[in-house]
């Protein structure tokens, strides 16, 4: 199986600050993962997909990077309504696995 | 608008059998891979099973031999059928669809979750 290891488990920080979320494969994935934010409560919510195409919807302060084993999370401007776990996910073998979770809170 | 609606979560003994369902509008189950995903309290998420739009299916090795995936395109339903569940198993339960999963291998819609906890 696929290991997907995220960091950091958590991070905080302020409206406006630039927060960066990374993901490891413990194998090449080449461009298969998913990145998603869940906030309490509610169901993952898709932001990018193939490492970097931003979803449908989603804002342009989230961008995604890497290929291989690593990959990148960036949210540009940290807004209130960012504050969330997010996750990252592999496509590119059976089972699909999901990382830890970095959770983003306010500083 | 693509809607997915869980329903069938509840409190089953361990050992026990439950049946998920997962309603989908505004779109053609049969043809989306559809999958189940969990998240134990307090948890992260864990993929369960996929179906393709061909048919085939995939399960998490936790789950299989235990967990079914189906679906009634008659009803445009999913389904995940779960047997000897164990209180490990318990978690909330959502569906996701992942439209054009082969080029792009992520979930785009979610339902709202349905809660399963088995009791020891």
């Amino acid at each position: 199986d696929i290991q997907m290891t995220q960091s950091p488990s958590s991070v905080s920080a302020s409206v406006g600050d630039r927060v960066t979320i990374t993901c490891r494969a413990s194998q090449g994935i080449s461009r298969w993962l998913a990145w998603y934010q869940q906030k309490p409560g509610k169901a993952p919510k898709l932001l990018i997909y193939a490492a970097s195409s931003l979803q449908s919807g989603v804002p342009s302060r989230f961008s995604g990077s890497g290929s291989g084993t690593d990959f990148t999370l960036i949210i540009s401007s940290l807004q209130p309504e960012d504050f969330a776990t997010y996750y990252c996910q592999q496509a590119n073998s059976f089972p699909l696995t999901f990382g830890g979770g970095t959770k983003v809170e306010i500083k | 608008e693509v809607q997915l609606v869980e329903s069938g979560g509840g409190l089953v003994q361990r050992g026990g059998s439950l049946r998920l369902s997962c309603a989908a509008s505004g779109f053609t189950v049969s043809s989306n891979y559809m999958s189940w995903v969990r998240q134990a309290p307090g948890k992260g998420l864990e993929w369960v099973s996929i179906v393709y739009s061909g048919g085939g299916t995939y399960y998490a090795d936790s789950v299989k031999g235990r967990f079914t995936i189906s679906r009634d395109n008659s009803k445009n339903t999913l389904y995940l059928q779960m047997n000897s569940l164990r209180a490990e198993d318990t978690a909330v339960y959502y569906c996701a669809r992942a439209e054009d999963y082969d080029s792009r291998g992520a979930f785009d819609s979610w339902g709202q979750g349905a809660l399963v906890t088995v009791s020891s």
